[in-house]
């Protein structure tokens, strides 16, 4: 079974500070990966995914995440963060060779932007 | 065109009482999942459906229960309600499934479904 880890449980950054947070997860095969974000009183949207391919994704609002596999990470990044970046953000891994499509989600990240 | 469709949005229940939940996928969606989240397990799949079939299911007691219709629509039941199931219930619809479809499988999430256990 696949497990997701999220070390950084509170982020608190200042506007136009650069972000980095960490996601590793635990699967000897090949996976599919995800970064979801949730705003506060919204709901769940995908930020960006990697399913193959070049490792650097760009996602939506700046973001973009690397994968690397000898590191079993997928860590998402911003260069300068805005106030309105304030969210929980969630790493999630879907294996390949699962016959569905059941992510196994970190345990989040919330991150606090001050203005 | 309208996303994941959740209702209700707010529920309350006392313990031993039982609930169902339901969820509206995205039009052309084949795949329904269901997801709870609780601040401290946070977010644990409960089952997946995909063309009437359960396709996945989590670690939850039997008490959780799914199903999905012929229009792609899903119900999700709880029964014996206990304190502990408190917790906001995320549907999530995809075109299709399957880990190595690229594309094709990335969730769209509703709103959820917050349930309330007294």
């Amino acid at each position: 079974a696949q497990s997701v880890s999220q070390h950084n449980h509170h982020v608190i950054l200042s506007e136009a500070a650069s972000l980095e947070l960490g996601c590793n997860y635990s699967y000897g095969g090949t996976v599919n990966l995800f970064w979801y974000v949730q705003y506060p009183g919204q709901h769940l949207q995908l930020l960006l995914k990697y399913f193959s391919g070049d490792p650097l994704v760009k996602g939506i609002k700046g973001f973009e995440a690397e994968f690397i596999k000898s590191k079993f990470s997928f860590n998402l990044r911003k260069p300068s963060v805005q106030w309105s970046d304030t969210a929980e953000y969630f790493c999630a891994v879907n294996a390949k060779d699962n016959a569905g499509n059941m992510l196994t989600f970190g345990g989040g990240t919330r991150l606090m932007v001050k203005p | 065109k309208a996303g994941v469709t959740q209702t209700p949005r707010y529920l309350i229940k006392t313990r031993g009482q039982q609930v169902t939940l339901s969820c509206s996928p995205i039009s052309g969606h084949r795949s329904v999942s269901w997801y709870q989240q609780t601040p401290g397990q946070g977010l644990q799949f409960l089952f997946e459906y995909f063309s009437e079939t359960q396709r996945n299911k989590g670690n939850f007691p039997g008490r959780f229960s799914g199903r999905q219709f012929s229009n792609s629509r899903s119900e999700m039941n709880v029964s014996t309600l206990e304190l502990g199931d408190s917790a906001l219930y995320l549907c999530a619809s995809s075109y299709g499934t399957g880990g190595s479809l690229s594309g094709a499988n990335v969730l769209t999430f509703g709103a959820g479904s917050r349930l309330t256990v007294l």
